[in-house]
């Protein structure tokens, strides 16, 4: 069975530092991983997805995260924050790409002036 | 594009009456549709997966005949909780997806209070 595990229920960084949310995996087969992003009142949109093709990953916005087998991780970061990132993010995992998304408990990120 | 809505966004029952939640994909054909729950401060977790025209396939734990799904269109789907009770308060969202895609383009929720 897939599971993630979002290591950090909260994360707060000040406007133009880095971002890193982070995001542990288990699964018997080879994942499919993906970062969403939830505003409130918004419905998830999808930030970026990994699909056993390059293990680093460019998404919108200036996201990127990186597959790391040998560490079954996948952390988001992001050189630089804005005021918009603050959102809900999370951490998923799919064995059937595009179907049984398993989500991680999410990650709210604040993001100080 | 990709958009999906979802109907009524915020809804408050009495304890066993039935309430309909509409989802809908309002620029593309969706052949697949998704229901999620969440709880508060928990993840989502899938309650069921339905094809346009097809019965709903159920995760294990869900009750079908509580939570009754119909896709009755390519743009349609519905998700009725029967006999509501108090333990069934919580945001539901949906998800579409199209044929041949791959990504599930998601609802903005809907938060179910049963009274």
């Amino acid at each position: 069975a897939q599971s993630v595990t979002q290591l950090d229920s909260h994360v707060s960084v000040s406007e133009g530092t880095p971002v890193l949310l982070r995001c542990n995996y288990s699964s018997s087969y080879s994942p499919s991983l993906f970062w969403y992003v939830q505003h409130p009142n918004k419905g998830l949109q999808l930030l970026l997805k990994y699909t056993s093709a390059a293990t680093l990953v460019k998404g919108i916005n200036g996201f990127e995260a990186e597959f790391k087998k040998s560490e079954t991780s996948f952390h988001l970061t992001k050189p630089s924050a804005h005021m918009s990132d603050a959102a809900e993010y999370f951490c998923v995992v799919s064995r059937e790409y595009g179907n049984k998304l398993v989500f991680g408990a999410g990650t709210i990120l604040r993001v100080k002036s | 594009g990709a958009v999906v809505s979802q109907h009524p966004s915020w809804v408050i029952c009495k304890s066993g009456t039935s309430v309909k939640i509409e989802c809908r994909s309002l620029d593309f054909q969706a052949t697949t549709m998704f229901w999620y729950r969440q709880f508060p401060k928990q993840s989502l977790m899938l309650m069921a997966t339905s094809n346009e025209g097809s019965k709903a396939t159920y995760e294990q734990g869900v009750e079908k005949d509580k939570f009754l799904i119909n896709h009755a269109s390519l743009t349609l789907s519905t998700l009725t909780v029967t006999s509501a009770h108090p333990e069934d308060s919580s945001f539901y969202i949906c998800s579409a997806r199209d044929f041949p895609g791959y990504e599930q383009y998601f609802g903005p929720g809907t938060r179910l209070t049963v009274t």
